[in-house]
């Protein structure tokens, strides 16, 4: 059974830096067929795709926070890690890791986290 | 980076309609369209890849179809899980891009 889920905190300040952990199961972060995306969703709006990364180290960013973004992973702690820095009030969303295959597209999802930035 | 466009941004519809949802895609994106499924406070749910290939599971009243930037999603025998939001996504090329979702309401 493949599961994802979201680990975090759920409230950080402005200017702080966001950690976020995606734990896995039910498959392998070295399959060379598989990769984990980093999803979020503010409150009322619509999805945004944020960066992925696969088994062969091969990663991806959002443009517009490529500077502010770096992901990773741990494949013998089955574990994708989402840094965001530099946080304002803005990056407030739920956050959704998901597994993707290659070909196929995304096709099982975290339940998701809500961060809210605040001071 | 490939902007994708989803019409209409809300849609109506009765239990037993059967409803079209539209995605274009600014660009070629060679078929590699998927479609998914948001119900409010939920993860979303993967419906379609590959522009017309069911996700394991997902039952043949979800039908999709369209190639190179136009794409369509149909739902058939509306019921009341069906009411939520759809969103199209193109992995063809990075970044990867979502369209601004459909939400689909009850009549």
């Amino acid at each position: 059974q493949v599961t994802l889920k979201e680990s975090g905190p759920v409230l950080v300040k402005p200017t702080e830096t966001l950690t976020l952990t995606c734990t896995v199961s039910g498959f392998s972060l070295s399959n060379a067929r598989l990769g984990v995306t980093w999803i979020r969703q503010p409150p009322g709006k619509a999805l945004e795709w944020l960066s992925h990364i696969f088994s062969n180290g091969e990663k991806s960013y959002r443009p517009s926070l490529k500077s502010r973004l770096t992901i990773s992973k741990d494949t013998s702690k089955s574990q994708v890690v989402l840094t965001l820095t530099n946080l304002d009030p803005v990056d407030t969303a739920t956050y959704f890791c998901a597994r993707v295959r290659r070909g196929s597209g995304i096709d099982f999802w975290g339940q998701g986290m809500l961060v809210t930035v605040s001071s | 980076d490939i902007q994708m466009t989803q019409s209409p941004s809300s849609l109506s519809a009765s239990v037993g309609d059967r409803v079209t949802i539209t995605c274009r895609a600014s660009q070629d994106i060679n078929n590699y369209l998927a479609w998914f499924q948001q119900k409010p406070g939920k993860a979303p749910k993967s419906l379609i890849y590959g522009a017309s290939n069911l996700q394991s599971g997902v039952p043949s009243k979800f039908s999709g179809s369209g190639s190179g930037t136009n794409f369509t999603l149909t739902i058939s025998s509306l019921q009341p899980e069906d009411f939520a939001t759809y969103y199209c996504q193109q992995y063809n090329n990075n970044p990867r891009t979502f369209g601004q979702g459909t939400k689909l309401e009850i009549k």
